[in-house]
């Protein structure tokens, strides 16, 4: 099955600084990789998807980029903002009727 | 956008009783609902997929008897706690493939067992 690994665990930036988390999976049948914002105690908040007949794709500040040879992906916040400190995770699937399998998560905390 | 409502988002039981939650869809039709437990600080970990009008299928190390699974129409899914004991409070929250859409979630259920 497919197993999704994760970096890093927790990460510290400086306001207005860019902050990436990586992303690696296994089964090279996944092809849908979103990425997610949870705060304590609530559901999984779809922040940006990339489907693999992409390489990358953006949103106001964040972006995110896909390299299906290498199976990785990465989540790149650009000028943050104290408000985007909270636990990111990255999932992987093949958008058959299978389940998202997620990453461990980032804590990201960026300091005023 | 399809919605799924999840009941109850918090619930207090006492060891040894069982907790129903539902997780509805209410704008499409889930013929297969995911069920995913988080321990705090922890990641979404599958534990079980239900598929309407069959068995559920479960994770390795996930009891069957313990955590059962209804999925018994198109648009309700259920998961019984059976003698729920501390260690199985926990955030469950469910999820539904929307074609086309990707994912999306219950609000989830904050369970206490005391």
């Amino acid at each position: 099955g497919e197993n999704v690994e994760q970096h890093p665990s927790t990460l510290s930036v400086q306001e207005g600084d860019s902050a990436v988390i990586k992303c690696t999976y296994s089964d090279s049948a996944s092809n849908y990789f979103p990425w997610y914002k949870q705060e304590l105690g609530k559901r999984p908040q779809l922040i940006i998807d990339i489907r693999s007949n992409v390489g990358e794709k953006k949103d106001q500040r964040i972006a995110v980029t896909l390299n299906k040879t290498a199976k990785h992906f990465s989540l790149h916040i650009t000028e943050t903002q104290p408000e985007d400190s909270a636990v990111y995770f990255c999932a992987a699937s093949d958008e058959g009727n299978t389940p998202l399998v997620f990453g461990k998560g980032t804590r990201l905390s960026v300091i005023a | 956008g399809a919605v799924v409502s999840q009941h109850p988002s918090r619930v207090i039981c006492k060891s040894g009783t069982s907790v129903k939650i539902e997780c509805r869809s209410l704008d499409f039709q889930a013929t297969t609902m995911f069920w995913y437990r988080q321990f705090p600080k922890q990641s979404l970990m599958l534990m079980a997929t239900s598929n309407e009008g069959s068995k559920a299928t479960y994770e390795q190390g996930v009891e069957k008897d313990k955590f059962l699974i209804n999925h018994a129409s198109l648009t309700l899914s259920t998961l019984t706690v059976t003698s729920a004991h501390p260690e199985d409070s926990s955030f469950y929250i469910c999820s539904a493939r929307v074609r086309g859409s990707g994912y999306t979630f219950g609000s989830g259920t904050r369970l206490t067992v005391v």
